[in-house]
């Protein structure tokens, strides 16, 4: 069975642009969360989609918005890029329910320069 | 508050040398905590999940336990390539995955 897959793998992007982000779960897998991962801060929760909703978002500003598509695949936007954006960006995908195991994929590197 | 605190932030041992490290919580209704292995520039990978105290769980050299306050991770005669940050992640009651910082551990041949 595949793993989690994002794309693009590393970007760099110039303060004030906007960048987007793609997860596809693993098949069968219907909710996809998102996470920020950074040396200082560790792993924070951005947000989470379960059948094209929202079920869960984390404490982060309106730039990042996310949404996912009827066949379960994810994307995350940010808009008007600043330099702490500069992280690694984690999707996870679990089957369904909140308690389910999450499965990482391996993560996009974002640099914001 | 929910709270997750994992410790040491980082470990070395020899290659061979037993130890366990520690994620304690103190959270409002523990629903299940995961262990995860993240190596340099790489998703979490999954190891453990454990649901109630008293559970246990193998894995090659890894053991993980669960005790109504904290959870630990031991490692039998580790070998360098389980040299990894380890991250601890508990779901509490309202269904918020919270997150520890990770021990990093290095394991010297």
């Amino acid at each position: 069975k595949a793993g989690v897959t994002q794309t693009p793998r590393y970007l760099i992007k110039t303060r004030g642009q906007q960048v987007t982000l793609s997860c596809s779960p693993i098949s069968g897998h219907r909710s996809v969360s998102w996470y920020q991962q950074t040396p200082g801060q560790g792993l924070q929760f951005l947000f989470e989609y379960f059948s094209e909703t929202q079920r869960n978002k984390g404490n982060f500003p309106g730039r990042f918005s996310g949404r996912q598509f009827s066949n379960s695949r994810s994307e995350m936007n940010v808009s008007t890029l600043e330099l702490g954006d500069s992280a690694l960006y984690l999707c996870a995908s679990s089957r369904q329910e909140s308690t389910d195991t999450q499965y990482f994929g391996p993560g996009t590197r974002l640099t914001v320069l | 508050e929910d709270q997750v605190t994992q410790s040491p932030e980082a470990l070395r041992l020899q290659e061979g040398e037993s130890s366990s490290l520690n994620c304690s919580y103190t959270v409002s209704g523990l629903r299940g905590l995961f262990w995860y292995r993240q190596d340099p520039g790489k998703g979490p990978e999954f190891l453990f999940t454990l649901y109630s105290a008293g559970e246990e769980k193998e894995k090659e050299r890894l053991k993980a336990t669960l005790t109504k306050k904290e959870s630990f991770l031991h490692i039998t005669a580790p070998k360098p390539e389980d040299s990894a940050t380890y991250l601890c992640a508990v779901l509490d009651s309202n269904y918020q995955l919270i997150w520890g910082a990770g021990t990093k551990l290095i394991i010297k041949p």
